[in-house]
């Protein structure tokens, strides 16, 4: 985890309400990822971000969005259009210059 | 603690004895791998890493196995450990592309 931080642990909505998740770093890294975990299944790639004020989109941004105003913060919106967002999300960072990831603690959402 | 990856491969070996992890990747460009290790309700864990150049590499009671002709890595924890129970899985990667990308896991359990 270290240096990553990730606001709540566990976090409960009613369905049509959108959420955000925080994540939080002070590792002075560029790179700054979304990731989606489900049982059974590899970690999904949601977004990314390589820079601060940019963005891009992975496998499943739909009913996600995403902002990089300071380098050391990208929150993820849940937002009502995701059709199943209870899951595991993961927020990882990584330095550009190699292609380790480095992950946050998590945030389990359920949304009923 | 929550389950991650309920319909996961599973290994079972006794404290003490040798675990050998496998997982097969699936692009044959992809020139950088990794070993994650995911405890219960936590992020994953970086374990160690090998570039395509390389056959082998070892770490502390870790080696990492890569075969380039069958895509195949595997990840041989010695003396294995209670606390080595968790979920691994390997992620692969291309130089400049951010596109890392995750195996859905095996849940090793070590008993006493």
């Amino acid at each position: 985890d270290g240096g990553i931080t990730q606001s709540p642990k566990y976090l409960f909505r009613k369905e049509g309400q959108n959420v955000t998740l925080s994540c939080e770093q002070n590792l002075n890294h560029d790179a700054m990822y979304w990731y989606r975990q489900d049982p059974g299944q590899g970690l999904r790639l949601i977004y990314y971000s390589q820079i601060v004020n940019d963005f891009q989109k992975g496998d499943i941004a739909e009913g996600y969005s995403v902002s990089r105003e300071k380098k050391e913060s990208f929150p993820l919106t849940v937002t009502s259009a995701q059709k199943n967002p209870t899951a595991f999300y993961l927020c990882a960072t990584g330095t550009g210059s190699n292609y380790e990831q480095y992950f946050g603690p998590g945030t389990r959402l359920t949304v009923t | 603690g929550e389950s991650v990856g309920l319909h996961l491969p599973t290994l079972s070996v006794q404290e003490g004895d040798n675990s050998i992890i496998n997982c097969a990747y699936s692009n044959s460009a992809s020139d950088y791998f990794i070993w994650y290790k995911q405890e219960s309700g936590k992020g994953p864990q970086f374990i160690i890493d090998i570039r395509s150049n390389m056959d082998k590499r070892q770490g502390q009671r870790v080696t990492v196995l890569l075969n380039k002709t069958v895509k195949h890595l595997s990840l041989q924890i010695a003396a294995t450990q209670p606390g080595d129970s968790a979920v691994y899985f390997c992620a692969e990667n291309t130089i400049n592309n951010n596109d890392m990308r995750f195996g859905a896991g095996t849940r090793l359990t070590v008993k006493p």
